[in-house]
C-alpha cells in the first residue's frame, strides 16, 4: 500500500501569499498517477491537477505543480478567498490512496 | 453536462441493512469506473473500491473488503454501495466519482463527484 503523507498539516498565509504544500509518498510513484483535490466546506471534493502538470477544466494556471518519485509539491501562487480550503492529494497508480490532507486557512 | 446524484442523508440504527445509491447522467455511464470514498466526520478522504458498470468488475481496499457491497445496475445509470449490517462506527459521508479515463480507465484521477450520501447510524 503507497501511503502519502501531506504537510503541513495546517498552513496559515494571508490573500496574494504564495502556498506551497507537500506530498510524500512512501514508495515511488509516477508523476503521471498523482493528483490533487481540493475540498470546501460542505462541499465535495475538486479536482485541481492531474498527470505531470495539466490542470482540470476551469482551474486557474495560479495552480501547478511539480515533484517525481516521492516528492511532490503543489504550488498555489496570489492566494485568493476562494483558495482556503482542504487539499487532498492522490496516486491512482498503485491501487489507490489519498493523503491526510493540509489545511489551508486565512491568517 | 456529467453529474452524479447521490440522496443527501440516511438515518439507521445499528444492525441495519442500507443501500446507497450514485446515478450517473450526461455521459456514457457503461464507459466509465466509479469510485466510492468514506469521510468521517472531521477526517479525510478513504478510498473504498471501485466498480466498472459496463461489466461489474469491481475491486475493493482491503480496509472495506468484506465490509461493503459495492454494485452496478447499467439499465438505470447507477452504481450502489451496500451494508448488510450497519455498525455506529460506518457513521460518515459516502461520496462516489467517476475516473476520467481518457484512455486510462481506473488509471486516472476522479473528474466529477456526487454530493455525497451523510450515513448516520445510531441507536
Amino acid at each position: 500500500e503507497v501511503v502519502l503523507t501531506q504537510s503541513p498539516g495546517t498552513l496559515s498565509l494571508s490573500p496574494g501569499e504564495r502556498a506551497t504544500l507537500s506530498c510524500r509518498a512512501s514508495q515511488s510513484v509516477s508523476s503521471t498517477d498523482l493528483a490533487w483535490y481540493r475540498q470546501k466546506p460542505g462541499q465535495a471534493p475538486r479536482l485541481l491537477i492531474y498527470g505531470a502538470s495539466s490542470r482540470a477544466t476551469a482551474i486557474s494556471d495560479r495552480f501547478s505543480c511539480s515533484g517525481s518519485g516521492t516528492d511532490f509539491t503543489l504550488t498555489i501562487s496570489r492566494l485568493e478567498p476562494e483558495d482556503f480550503a482542504v487539499y487532498y492529494c492522490q496516486q491512482y497508480g498503485n491501487s489507490y490512496s489519498f493523503g491526510q490532507g493540509t489545511k489551508l486557512e486565512i491568517k | 453536462d456529467v453529474q452524479l446524484e447521490q440522496p443527501g442523508a440516511e438515518v439507521k440504527t445499528p444492525g441495519e441493512s442500507l443501500k446507497i445509491s450514485c446515478k450517473g447522467s450526461g455521459y456514457r455511464f457503461t464507459d466509465y469506473w466509479i469510485a466510492w470514498m468514506r469521510q468521517m466526520p472531521g477526517k479525510g478522504l478513504e478510498w473504498m473500491g471501485i466498480i466498472y458498470p459496463g461489466d461489474s468488475d469491481t475491486t475493493y481496499s482491503p480496509s472495506f473488503q468484506g465490509q461493503v457491497t459495492i454494485s452496478a445496475d447499467k439499465s438505470i445509470t447507477t452504481a450502489y454501495l451496500q451494508w448488510s449490517s450497519l455498525k455506529a462506527s460506518d457513521t460518515a459521508m459516502y461520496y462516489c466519482a467517476r475516473h476520467w479515463g481518457g484512455g486510462l480507465g481506473a488509471l486516472s484521477p476522479l473528474d466529477y463527484w456526487g454530493p455525497g450520501t451523510l450515513v448516520t447510524v445510531s441507536s
